[in-house]
């Protein structure tokens, strides 16, 4: 595998249900990231990390929970989701800021497109 | 802080047309620029960026871009599109010490 990965690529799920989505980079990159997607809006940064350590939380709702083991994988455990939590979930990773790289190109997975019912 | 404005949220065009997708941006400092571009159902793949030297830029799949910094802008083109061009397109900036900000994305719709 190449790049960065996402699983599952489509997930449907009810508010009550339990799930994750899981995202692996292939990169050496020290940073990942987890943005949302929905329809007719701008892409939201949802969370950073940096060399396994949450840097960013941009008021993501507490039925998000994101992990991060180590640099190369990211997931993002759902809980008790909104219908209006459906969106295209994007995973990036970048070589961070200060830490070998001076600009933040960010390499994207495919995406895991949720539905909530 | 940076930001980034596309100026069109949809282009439709007609295959073999030439297109420009424009974007402007915001920032006290020096940038670096790029353009994402995401096929329907996948994520966003980079089509080019600017880091410094050549203004104009060349990318994948026949795509240029030109940074002009006098007009804070850095537009994409491409001389002749065809239907598989059809995707949405972001603009996005950084700079030394800062996350990459997005713009709100261009439909660019190519019609036969």
């Amino acid at each position: 595998e190449t790049g960065v990965t996402q699983t599952p690529r489509h997930l449907v799920m009810g508010m009550t249900n339990k799930k994750s989505l899981k995202c692996e980079q292939h990169l050496g990159h020290n940073a990942m990231y987890w943005y949302k997607q929905s329809a007719k809006k701008p892409l939201e940064l949802m969370f950073v990390y940096s060399l396994e350590e949450r840097v960013e939380n941009n008021s993501v709702p507490s039925r998000f929970s994101p992990e991060c083991p180590n640099s190369s994988h990211l997931f993002l455990h759902l809980h008790t989701l909104q219908p209006e939590d459906s969106a295209l979930y994007l995973c990036a990773s970048s070589q961070d800021l200060n830490r070998g790289s001076s600009y933040n190109e960010q390499f994207f997975g495919p995406g895991t497109r949720l539905t909530v019912l | 802080a940076q930001s980034v404005t596309q100026l069109d949220s949809q282009v439709p065009v007609f295959e073999e047309a030439p297109v420009e997708l424009r974007c402007n941006y915001s920032s006290s400092v020096s940038v670096y620029l790029f353009w994402y571009v995401q096929y329907p159902n996948q994520g966003l793949q980079l089509l080019l960026k600017y880091l410094s030297g050549s203004t104009l830029v060349k990318g994948i799949n026949g795509f240029e871009a030109e940074f002009n910094k006098s007009q804070t802008s850095f537009h994409l083109r491409k001389p002749s599109v065809h239907i598989s061009d059809t995707a949405e397109y972001f603009c996005a900036v950084t700079a030394s010490g800062s996350r990459l900000t997005f713009g709100e994305g261009t439909q660019l719709t190519v019609n036969p």
